[in-house]
């Protein structure tokens, strides 16, 4: 059983404010990371597939990094909005089993931005 | 379009009921998915289809049939569930079934009476 772990588990900012939180998972057999955001009721949003050890991806006032060799990507929000409230999950994907390429998701962090 | 629909939005169920859950890509994708999530849990992979045929079933059991009729559909059919088994399902899509991108839906929201 892969295992991959997000912190916090919650997070609550003040508007303007800026954050991040971390995804760490198995640093052996690693493929891609991928990180999504899901608003509630609506459906997970894919924001970033992460590939290379040393990546940096960014959109927006969102972006992400990875060090495949230590097992962990962090996401940054640079100057938080209140439409930025979502729960942001990482996913890792594991090449171990031939061509079955499976996303393992994290429990997801939720971001709360007050205005 | 980047867009994967879900009908219907919500379900309830009994456990002598057979229903199913119907996903609908027009991307052009070949790799369709479905997870199941329940509360506080991240999204569990179910079953994934890479060009029509079946390729990975995570132990799921037999009282979920999945059916991928052509490359823009993706059904999963219910019989005899448990009320353990309500969650929300999520469908996804992606390019291929080699780690690309995965769109979601919104998911059914399912409660088994």
């Amino acid at each position: 059983i892969l295992n991959v772990e997000q912190s916090p588990q919650s997070l609550h900012v003040q508007e303007g404010d800026s954050t991040n939180f971390t995804c760490s998972f198995p640093s052996s057999n690693f493929y891609a990371l991928h990180w999504y955001r899901w608003e509630t009721a609506k459906s997970p949003e894919a924001l970033f597939v992460m590939t290379l050890n040393g990546d940096e991806k960014k959109k927006g006032r969102i972006s992400a990094t990875l060090n495949t060799k230590e097992g962990y990507s962090y996401l940054y929000i640079k100057g938080s909005q209140p439409e930025d409230s979502a729960t942001y999950l990482c996913a890792f994907m594991d090449a171990s089993g031939g061509s079955n390429y499976k996303l393992t998701f994290g429990k997801g962090t939720l971001l709360t931005v007050n205005p | 379009d980047t867009e994967v629909t879900q009908t219907p939005k919500h379900l309830v169920m009994g456990m002598t009921n057979k229903k199913s859950l119907k996903c609908e890509q027009h991307m052009g994708h070949r790799a369709m998915y479905w997870y199941k999530q329940k509360a506080k849990k991240p999204p569990e992979l179910m079953f994934v289809y890479s060009y029509e045929k079946l390729s990975i079933n995570e132990s799921v059991p037999s009282r979920f049939s999945p059916e991928c009729p052509n490359s823009s559909l993706l059904n999963l059919h219910l019989h005899a569930l448990q009320p353990e088994d309500s969650a929300l399902y999520l469908c996804a899509s992606s390019q291929d079934d080699r780690g690309k991108t995965q769109y979601f839906g919104p998911g059914t929201r399912l409660l088994v009476l």
